[in-house]
């Protein structure tokens, strides 16, 4: 089965770089991905990562290093539309989809 | 751009009554998935629909069923329902089951009594 870590809160100012970090244990997955929900709304895509390394997407990137179980979603000139929940994600071999807890994401003015 | 489509937004229903929500995906999109987010939760995966057929199923309560139409809609038959079963119900689509975009929708929030 698989067991994903996030932080549960993260907190920053406008402008600044932020990392949200996800470590997890699994027995096998494709890929981890990311999405992004604000309260009340729904999960929307942020990226995707298949194979080790970084996958950068505007001012969003995202890291994944199989032979360390962790991957981050790095967030940069944050701004107060970013306020929300981030979630990493894996679909694995067994074919479930697992959503990790939760980093709810507080920007600062 | 179209999106993918749930109905109702919300739905109130008393205990052991049955519900039926429904999902229309984004055209063109083949594959659906259901999934349930209780307050302050991860959404946790239900089941999933591939051309119809059923392809994965995750922590679905047996007292729930779903299937997939001709059209590709989905709907998300729940019988007997329990206070516990107030959540947002999700339902997402993406292009193919090797795609790991997925769509989510806005979302049908039950409320049951």
């Amino acid at each position: 089965g698989q067991s994903l870590e996030q932080p549960s809160e993260v907190t920053a100012v406008e402008g600044a770089i932020v990392q949200i970090n996800c470590t997890y244990q699994t027995s096998g997955f494709y890929g981890l991905s990311w999405y992004q929900q604000h309260d009340g709304g729904a999960p929307t895509f942020l990226s995707y990562n298949a194979l080790d390394g970084l996958e950068e997407t505007g001012r969003f990137s995202s890291f994944l290093s199989r032979s360390d179980s962790y991957g981050y979603l790095l967030l940069q000139e944050l701004q107060m539309k970013d306020s929300a929940s981030y979630f990493c994600a894996v679909k694995d071999y067994g074919q479930n989809f697992v959503f990790g807890p939760g980093t709810r994401l507080s920007v600062l003015p | 751009a179209a999106g993918v489509i749930q109905s109702p937004r919300h739905l109130i229903k008393e205990k052991r009554e049955t519900a039926t929500l429904k999902c229309y995906p984004i055209p063109r999109h083949d594959t659906v998935y259901w999934y349930q987010q209780g307050p302050g939760q991860d959404p946790q995966f239900l089941i999933s629909f591939y051309e119809k057929m059923q392809s994965d199923k995750g922590s679905i309560p047996d007292r729930f069923s779903a299937q997939q139409f001709s059209d590709y809609h989905s709907e998300l038959n729940m019988s007997s329902l329990e206070l516990g079963d107030s959540a947002l119900y999700f339902c997402a689509s993406s292009l193919t089951s090797m795609v790991d975009e997925q769509f989510f929708g806005p979302g049908t929030r039950l409320t049951v009594l």
